[in-house]
């Protein structure tokens, strides 16, 4: 497909467990972004990749969340320890790059993830 | 003051209609307005944006007016359809220049036939 593929669609875990969720960018795009919205909100910023390289993380709640794109391509974004309040839809989006030029910001359907 | 407040929270118009929807913001750094449309079960999708040097924006049936001094902006949509019923979120582009972007709460459009 042409568009920001993420999985899981749905991840259901346990107060206290880790969980990853994956994004594939659209093919060629630089940047790449992990938004979280919840229920009746937009969407909050919380990281930016341009290529492999993290260039802001200053939207991560804490430092139980981590976010990775090792080869500037795919994305993991990483919860550990998880708890209640990190219960939200995980958006990944991606642009074709920073440049002013590039702003259209491409979402995916994003991770709906529920901590018991 | 990096908030963007929208408002109204839901609209009901009837088929034919003009749908207004209002954002205001406080951080005159803010470069880049661009408004999102969201279908349940979809991500948001780009609808349309401007720039505050532009005071008005038209995209077919979709206008954004820009208020720079009232640090205000509005969309606008002529002619609304069942079709538009959706989410739209308004958004402003903080520092930085990504698309490090700072969204209203949205507001949940109905179009009755």
């Amino acid at each position: 497909g042409a568009g920001v593929s993420q999985s899981p669609r749905y991840k259901v875990t346990k107060r206290g467990q880790d969980v990853a969720l994956r994004c594939d960018p659209i093919s060629g795009h630089v940047s790449l972004y992990w938004y979280r919205q919840a229920l009746g909100q937009g969407p909050e910023f919380l990281t930016y990749f341009n290529y492999e390289a993290q260039q802001d993380k200053s939207g991560l709640p804490n430092d139980r969340f981590s976010a990775e794109r090792p080869e500037g391509s795919i994305s993991t974004l990483t919860i550990q320890r998880t708890e209640q309040r990190d219960s939200a839809m995980y958006r990944c989006a991606s642009s074709l790059s920073d440049r002013a030029t590039n702003e259209k910001l491409f979402f995916g359907s994003g991770t709906q993830l529920s901590v018991l | 003051q990096q908030q963007v407040k929208q408002s109204p929270q839901s609209l009901i118009v009837q088929k034919g209609g003009i749908s207004i929807i209002n954002c205001a913001y406080e951080n005159t750094a803010f470069d880049y307005f661009p408004w999102y449309q969201q279908f349940p079960g979809k991500g948001p999708a780009l609808l349309i944006a401007i720039r505050p040097d532009v005071s008005e924006k038209k995209e077919g049936r979709f206008t954004i007016s820009f208020n720079k001094s009232a640090k205000q902006f509005s969309l606008h949509i002529m002619d609304s359809q069942p079709g538009d019923s959706a989410t739209y979120f308004c958004a402003a582009r903080g520092s930085g220049g990504y698309n490090k972007l700072i969204f209203g709460a949205g507001t949940r459009l109905a179009v009755h036939p």
